[in-house]
Order: C-alpha cells, then sequence, then structure tokens
C-alpha cells in the first residue's frame, strides 16, 4: 500500500510569490491534513481537510488556504509569501472524519525556503 | 484547550541502557495521546497511541508508553536502547470539540544513543 505522498520535495520561491504544495493520501483516506514544521517553532497545525471541506483551522493567516479535490488529494496554497514562511510542510491522511482514535499517516514533507 | 509538554528537549543513553521520554499534557476531554518517532530525512512514523482502552501501551521495536491521568502524563519507556533508536521523538495529543482533527505536538526530544 502507497503511503502518502507530496510533492514537490523541495520548492523555492521570492518574498511575495505564491508556493502550492500538493499532497495524495493513502488510497481509502478521506481526511487530509497539513503541519508547518518550522525552525524553532515545532509542529504547528495548518489545516484539515475531509470530504472536501475544510474542517478545522489553525492559527495561521487566511493566505494560508487550500482544498481537497474528489480524489481526496489536496492542495496548500500559500500566498505573499514571507521569510518566515520557509519550513517543512507536512501532509497527513486518515480514515476520516477526524474521530479521536484515528492515526495520521504523515508524508515525507515539501520544504519550502523563501528568499 | 490541548496541549503537550515534553520535559526534556535531549535525553542521551549508553546503548543497552533503558529509554525515558516524558511526556505531560493537558486536555479539556479525554484525548488520544500518540507517540511519533522522526529519524532524519525521514517522514514522521507512529511508535504507538493511546485510545482508553488499557492504560499500558505497547507500540513497535519494543517501546511502550503508559497513560496516568492522575498525573496527566504519557512517558514512552523501552528497556534497551539500540543505536537505530537515535531520532527525535514527539508526544501527540488529539481531543474533540473545537480541537476536532487538530493534532498538538510537542516540541520533540532528541534522542542520542551512544555505543
Amino acid at each position: 500500500e502507497a503511503g502518502v505522498t507530496q510533492s514537490p520535495t523541495h520548492l523555492i520561491k521570492t518574498r511575495g510569490q505564491q508556493a502550492t504544495l500538493r499532497c495524495s493520501p493513502i488510497s481509502g483516506h478521506t481526511s487530509v491534513y497539513w503541519y508547518q514544521q518550522a525552525l524553532g517553532l515545532g509542529l504547528q497545525f495548518l489545516l484539515w481537510y475531509d470530504e472536501g471541506e475544510e474542517r478545522n483551522r489553525g492559527n495561521f493567516p487566511p493566505r494560508f488556504s487550500g482544498r481537497q479535490f474528489p480524489n481526496y488529494s489536496s492542495e496548500l496554497n500559500v500566498n505573499a509569501l514571507e521569510l518566515e514562511d520557509s519550513a517543512l510542510y507536512l501532509c497527513a491522511s486518515s480514515h476520516g472524519q477526524g474521530r479521536l482514535q484515528e492515526t495520521q499517516y504523515f508524508g515525507p514533507g515539501t520544504r519550502l525556503l523563501v528568499l | 484547550a490541548q496541549s503537550v509538554t515534553q520535559l526534556d528537549s535531549h535525553v542521551s543513553v549508553s546503548e543497552g541502557t533503558p529509554v525515558l521520554l516524558r511526556c505531560n499534557y493537558s486536555s479539556s476531554y479525554s484525548p488520544s495521546l500518540f507517540w511519533y518517532v522522526q529519524h532524519p530525512n525521514k517522514g514522521l512514523q507512529l511508535l504507538l497511541k493511546y485510545t482508553s482502552a488499557a492504560t499500558l501501551v505497547k507500540g513497535i521495536n519494543g517501546f511502550e508508553a503508559e497513560f496516568k491521568k492522575s498525573e496527566t502524563s504519557f512517558h514512552l519507556t523501552k528497556p534497551s536502547a539500540h543505536m537505530s533508536d537515535a531520532a527525535e521523538y514527539f508526544c501527540v495529543v488529539s481531543d474533540r470539540g473545537t480541537n476536532a482533527g487538530k493534532s498538538t505536538f510537542g516540541d520533540g526530544t532528541t534522542l542520542t544513543v551512544k555505543p
């Protein structure tokens, strides 16, 4: 069974540009989660999508947005990039509905560098 | 509100000696608790999870953790460390309500194993 995949593995952008990160969940999983792992800030929850809808959001500005497609893959968009957006962005998937006991399975991440 | 505190940012042990990684949590509900491991340049891997069944949870690679509600702790242990255990370990709490789908990660504990 293939795991969670993310693309690209690395992304270099300049300040003010937009970045698009992609995630494909494990087959059969309907929930996708996005996290930011920035140096010195740890892993921070960004967004949760389930069945195409945004279900919960972390404490990030609106320029962090995303969507989930009918095949349950997901896209994270970061607009008006700032230097502090440089981080490893992790995607995770689970069977769905954010049930309490659900295990989230993580992808390898996309490393975003903003110059 | 939910939060996690990993009490040690770095732990160093000798190969063959016991490992103890400490984690305290705070949650408004009865939470689910997880331990993940992240090896250098690799994705997050689930070690074990607590979901209100047995308070002593056994995971992969000989790790186990005990849920102690009275102490709000979920410490990770292993009887005998192996060189391959050297990695970063994250304690994670997940509950419900406004935190549904949102996993809160501790800051991580880096485990060093000396030969």
